[in-house]
């Protein structure tokens, strides 16, 4: 079956200190991969969409410099989180889409202090 | 770009009460409908998946409802029950499939 795992599954920063998280899709290929956050007692907001062969397009709020994205196959993303503050806390969900399909991973809930 | 409204934000329902939540969406090229639900810590669990097609659709102990013309997307759990507390959210998407806009959520609490 299809599955999206990300790592890590929760993670603790430093304020001004930038972290890393994955996103890889098993069982199918993800010819586009978005990322959401969900802020504390919020919703999920898109940040960024990346299809293969495509540009990665960026939500407003949201830009390359603060959050760069790598796709460069159809099983594996990953993003980054520079330079992280107070309001970068939440779950950053993997949105993996093949064909009229997309499925989500388990999360990467990041803390900041 | 779409919007999404959901409503309502909170929803208390004693055990074996129906739970009605509702989300309206700007977009008439809307095709995916999506319902999540989210436990406490939790991700996001699909709960069903509607095409623009379908106007009715009956999942395990829930209805999920589609009105095109009134571009609305409801979800009714009949018979609540306490595992049924949880955030669940609506979502949208264009035919591409690719990118999702969610409602801001409902929290449900089901009570004994």
């Amino acid at each position: 079956g299809a599955l999206v795992y990300q790592y890590p599954r929760r993670t603790i920063c430093k304020s001004g200190t930038s972290m890393r998280m994955e996103c890889q899709a098993v069982g199918f290929q993800a010819t586009s991969v978005a990322w959401y956050r969900q802020s504390p007692q919020k919703t999920f907001e898109l940040i960024a969409l990346s299809t293969v062969n495509s540009a990665i397009k960026y939500e407003q709020n949201f830009t390359q410099e603060k959050f760069p994205i790598s796709h460069p196959n159809l099983s594996f993303s990953s993003m980054t989180v520079l330079n992280a503050y107070l309001e970068d806390r939440g779950l950053y969900l993997c949105g993996a889409g093949g064909y009229a399909e997309q499925f989500f991973g388990p999360g990467t809930r990041l803390t900041v202090l | 770009g779409e919007q999404v409204e959901q409503r309502p934000p909170h929803l208390s329902v004693r055990e074996g009460d129906s739970a009605f939540i509702t989300c309206t969406y700007t977009d008439p090229n809307s095709y995916y409908f999506f319902w999540y639900k989210q436990e406490p810590g939790a991700s996001l669990q699909l709960l069903m998946k509607v095409f623009s097609s379908t106007e009715i659709n009956e999942g395990q102990g829930f209805t999920v409802l589609l009105n095109k013309k009134d571009k609305r997307l409801s979800l009714n759990l009949t018979a609540a029950h306490p595992g049924d507390s949880a955030a669940y959210f609506c979502a949208v998407s264009d035919s591409g499939y690719n990118k999702l806009t969610f409602g801001k959520g409902t929290v449900l609490l089901v009570s004994p």
